[in-house]
């Protein structure tokens, strides 16, 4: 019930391409969905996050997409460049309260 | 600019010693903040959430008394490591929600234990 699944677990674009990030949920008290960067020795930076009464949201590069009723959510990153290697987690959330990370998806694009 | 700091950043020391690691709220209050762990290319685990002025709560199958947690400030949480073993050598992230904004988490402190 509080497990959130992600995949694929690696992902590898050429520069331009758009790596899209799938994760799938089963608690449908979550309220709110953020997806994370991570760089190594780094704590993770929050990209953009949804909330279920929104279908997409686009922030420059980011678009989240959201599909309540299959309870799925994923990342799709536009025009990717080489500094956007880094790992993704997604997230749920009930408001501000603990985060349930997904395991993570490790996208290299190369030039 | 953070607005969670963590320190150290990294540590390392012998096993058997207690280690502590502080985390800031940087310029707000936080009467609740997260503490995770995170081992090499896995994900964030929440181990404990740390509440101001009263006892942690603790994930199931974390040790409260090998992680001792101290949330005795609005700004601050500490977290021990006691008598450290190489078992428990991973990076450990604080995080803490700000108002309704997400999360913000530090950058994390890199816990070796020889």
């Amino acid at each position: 019930q509080q497990q959130v699944k992600q995949s694929p677990q690696s992902l590898i674009v050429q520069k331009g391409g758009i790596p899209i990030i799938n994760c799938a949920y089963e608690n449908t008290a979550f309220d709110y969905f953020p997806w994370y960067q991570q760089f190594p020795g780094k704590g993770p930076a929050l990209l953009i996050a949804i909330r279920p009464d929104v279908s997409e949201k686009k922030e420059g590069r980011f678009t989240i997409s959201f599909n309540k009723s299959a309870k799925q959510f994923s990342l799709h990153i536009m025009d990717s460049q080489p500094g956007d290697s880094a790992t993704y987690f997604c997230a749920a959330a009930l408001g501000t309260d603990k985060l349930i990370f997904g395991t993570g998806t490790r996208l290299q694009v190369f030039p | 600019g953070a607005v969670v700091s963590q320190h150290p950043s990294w540590v390392i020391c012998k096993s058997g010693t207690s280690v502590k690691i502080e985390c800031r709220s940087l310029d707000f209050q936080a009467t609740t903040m997260f503490w995770y762990r995170q081992f090499p290319k896995q994900s964030l685990m929440l181990m404990a959430t740390s509440n101001e002025g009263s006892k942690a709560t603790y994930e199931q199958g974390v040790e409260k008394d090998k992680f001792l947690i101290n949330h005795a400030s609005l700004t601050l949480s500490t977290l021990t490591v006691t008598s450290a073993h190489p078992e428990d050598s991973s990076f450990y992230i604080c995080s803490a929600p700000r108002g309704w904004e997400p999360q913000h988490f530090g950058d994390g402190t890199r816990l070796s234990i020889l």
